[in-house]
C-alpha cells in the first residue's frame, strides 16, 4: 500500500515563529488532507488539497502532486497551534492513509 | 458544515465486557463511513469500512469477530468491540464523507477513548 512519511517527527518553536511541515507519498493519491489533533483527540480538518495551494488565516498548504508532497506552513505561530499535524493521502475507496505526524510545541 | 458526531466519548469497561460507539452523520447522509483506532503516541490506523446496507470491509489483521459493525441508515454506524481485553483499549475514531461524493473532504468525529481494565 501506499506510504505517507511526514518531517519533522517534532518541532519545537517560539510563539511568533513560522514553520513548515513536509509530508511526502509514495504513490498517487485521489486527495490529500491536512489535520491538527488537539490534546483531547479531536482531529480538526485543516485543508482538502489534491493539489495546488490554499490558504486560511495564518496555515496555507500546497500540494505538488506530481512530485508526490505536500507542504503545510504555519505563520506567526501561537500556542494553540501546539498538537499534531497529521497528512493523510486518500487512495481508492476513500480509504485514508495516515503519516506519522507532526508534534508541534509553541512556547510562549 | 458537515458533522459528525461520535459517542461515547469516553468508556471503561471490564474486560470480557462489550462495548458499543456510535458514529452518526448529523447533516448529511452517508454510505460509507470509516473506523479508525490510534494508539498513544501514534497514528492513526484504518480498521475498517463501513458501507450501509451491506457487510463492512475489514482490513488486513482486524478481526471482524471482535470488532462488530453494523451501518443500518445513512446516518449511523456502530462499532461494537466484543468481549473487550486491555489490549484493546485504543483511541476510536469514526469519519464519514456525504452522498455527494469523492469531491469533498472527510469529516471526523470527536473520538472514543476505550479503557479495558
Amino acid at each position: 500500500g501506499i506510504q505517507v512519511e511526514q518531517s519533522p517527527p517534532d518541532l519545537i518553536l517560539q510563539e511568533g515563529a513560522n514553520s513548515t511541515l513536509r509530508c511526502n507519498f509514495s504513490d498517487s493519491v485521489n486527495n490529500l488532507q491536512w489535520f491538527h489533533q488537539n490534546p483531547w483527540g479531536q482531529l480538526i480538518n485543516l485543508f482538502y488539497i489534491p493539489s495546488g495551494t490554499k490558504q486560511n488565516g495564518r496555515l496555507s498548504a500546497t500540494t505538488v502532486a506530481t512530485e508526490r508532497y505536500s507542504l503545510l506552513y504555519i505563520s506567526s505561530s501561537q500556542t494553540t497551534d501546539s498538537g499534531v499535524y497529521f497528512c493523510a493521502a486518500e487512495t481508492s475507496g476513500s480509504r485514508l492513509t495516515f503519516g506519522e505526524g507532526t508534534q508541534l510545541t509553541v512556547n510562549p | 458544515g458537515a458533522v459528525v458526531s461520535q459517542h461515547p466519548s469516553r468508556v471503561i469497561c471490564k474486560s470480557g465486557t462489550s462495548v458499543k460507539i456510535e458514529c452518526r452523520s448529523l447533516d448529511f447522509q452517508a454510505t460509507t463511513m470509516f473506523w479508525y483506532r490510534q494508539f498513544p503516541k501514534q497514528s492513526l490506523m484504518l480498521m475498517a469500512t463501513s458501507n450501509e446496507g451491506s457487510k463492512a470491509t475489514y482490513e488486513q489483521g482486524v478481526e471482524k469477530d471482535k470488532f462488530l459493525i453494523n451501518h443500518a441508515s445513512l446516518t449511523l454506524s456502530t462499532l461494537t468491540v466484543t468481549s473487550a481485553h486491555p489490549e484493546d483499549s485504543s483511541f476510536y475514531i469514526c469519519s464519514a464523507r456525504g452522498v455527494q461524493g469523492g469531491d469533498s473532504p472527510l469529516h471526523f468525529g470527536n473520538g472514543t477513548r476505550l479503557t479495558v481494565t
